[in-house]
């Protein structure tokens, strides 16, 4: 039971090149979710998914897309990365089902470097 | 206003010393709360829900204070393995997870 894995770990872009994290879960969630991590600041909502084939935008989406083409992947795109977008990006998921008791589960990050 | 408040730190502490955080909220509406913690580099991990009536779980003890808005997490006996930061984390809707900024805990040997 690996929980929520995130590839890739690291990378780095030039600006202006495009590229697409991966986010799988194997908990059977149904909610799943973006979130950038940047020094001093909370993490911040991206995008979210309340199930397959659904997505949503949340605090901070401009400049990214997601898809969630099956109920484990969320993936998320850089269009067309800007050195802003430099970050740790973390995905995470929750059982779903409208309960607001649940705490979010998260992977081990991706760090984005915008060159 | 930030929508959850901490205090940064770091909190410098002996080893064996207790050490207590706060956190505070501003939306009266908020849902569920929770203490992450966050080690260097890492993910955050949860460390616990907070209830209503107030929880322990070992050496961690955590509050809620709904009228004042604000909820605490108390350390007994720090362990040098305790350092990290940890996060607050509030919930106002089925996808609203508020976070923190998180405060820094360093504990000395």
């Amino acid at each position: 039971n690996a929980g929520v894995t995130q590839t890739p770990k690291f990378r780095v872009l030039k600006t202006g090149q495009s590229m697409t994290l991966l986010c799988a879960q194997d908990m059977n969630h149904e909610y799943m979710y973006w979130y950038r991590q940047d020094p001093g600041m909370g993490l911040r909502l991206i995008h979210y998914s309340v199930g397959e084939g659904t997505t949503a935008k949340g605090e901070v989406p401009d400049g990214y897309n997601v898809s969630r083409l099956k109920k484990q992947n969320f993936l998320l795109g850089l269009e067309s990365a800007a050195p802003s977008q430099t970050s740790v990006y973390f995905c995470a998921s929750t059982l779903g089902g409208g309960r607001l008791d649940q705490p979010q589960h998260f992977g081990d990050g991706t760090r984005l470097s915008i060159l | 206003r930030k929508e959850v408040e901490q205090d940064p730190g770091p909190f410098n502490v002996p080893e064996g010393a207790t050490v207590a955080f706060n956190c505070t909220y501003s939306n009266s509406a908020s849902q569920s709360f929770f203490w992450y913690r966050q080690d260097c580099r890492k993910e955050p991990k949860l460390l616990m829900s907070v209830y209503s009536s107030g929880n322990e779980d070992g050496r961690f003890t955590a509050q809620l204070n709904r009228a004042s808005q604000y909820i605490s997490l108390l350390i007994r006996d720090s362990k040098l393995s305790d350092s990290a930061t940890y996060l607050c984390v509030v919930n106002q809707g089925t996808y609203k997870y508020i976070f923190g900024t998180g405060t820094r805990l360093k504990v000395l040997a």
